[in-house]
């Protein structure tokens, strides 16, 4: 069973573009999570996705923004990068909303910005 | 969700057991224990969760006191590739708060 995939897994951007990453779930999954690791700090919550809505958001800013689609897959965008958003995002994927399922990460895209 | 405490560093001579203790001493009645390593530049991987029984999966036992104020993970035989960052999470997994709370966790350095 393949695992969560994020794509791409490196990214180079600078200050003021915007990025998309891409995340599919484990086959099956429906719900979809984003994080944000920077360095030296730890996991940050960002957004929750379940049946193409969105759940919940973390403390973060709107340009940081996402969707789901049908087959249950993720964007998330980052508009006006800055400096500060240089982090891995990681993506985790659920079998369903409630319960107890334990969310599955994939290896993230390392975004950096000059 | 409750906040868990763990100790920032450990280490396990390879081949022993590793044995990784966590504090959760607000956890409510209805928040599992879960955990977490992540070796570096890689994502979490998920390890073994449990609510009050103690659970074993092919890769590690969770031990969860009676009172469930605090939980051991254990590493039966660890190996060098056990080299990682290790979180211990509880989460109550409610409608509208889904997202995991990750703390510093402990590094742990299996010698050879």
């Amino acid at each position: 069973e393949a695992g969560v995939t994020q794509s791409p897994t490196h990214l180079i951007k600078t200050r003021g573009q915007q990025v998309t990453l891409r995340c599919s779930p484990i086959s099956g999954h429906t719900s979809v999570y984003w994080y944000q690791q920077a360095l030296g700090l730890g996991l940050q919550f960002l957004l929750w996705y379940d049946e193409g809505e969105e759940r919940n958001r973390g403390n973060f800013p709107p340009r940081f923004s996402g969707r789901q689609f049908p087959n249950y897959s993720s964007e998330l965008n980052v508009n006006a990068l800055e400096l500060e958003d240089s982090a891995l995002y990681l993506c985790a994927s659920s079998p369903r909303a409630g319960g107890n399922q334990p969310q599955h990460f994939g290896d993230g895209t390392r975004l950096s910005i000059l | 969700d409750a906040k868990t405490t763990q100790p920032p560093s450990m280490d396990c001579a390879e081949g022993r057991a590793a044995n990784l203790p966590c504090n959760h001493s607000t956890i409510s009645g209805n928040e599992y224990v879960y955990w977490y390593r992540q070796i570096h530049s890689q994502g979490p991987q998920y390890i073994i969760h449990g609510l009050k029984n103690n659970e074993t999966n092919e890769m590690a036992s969770l031990i969860i006191t009676e009172d469930r104020k605090s939980s051991t993970l254990i590493l039966p035989h660890a190996t060098l590739r056990d080299t990682a960052v290790y979180y211990c999470i509880v989460s109550a997994y409610s409608g509208s708060a889904r997202q995991l709370t990750f703390g510093s966790g402990t590094q742990l350095t299996v010698l050879p």
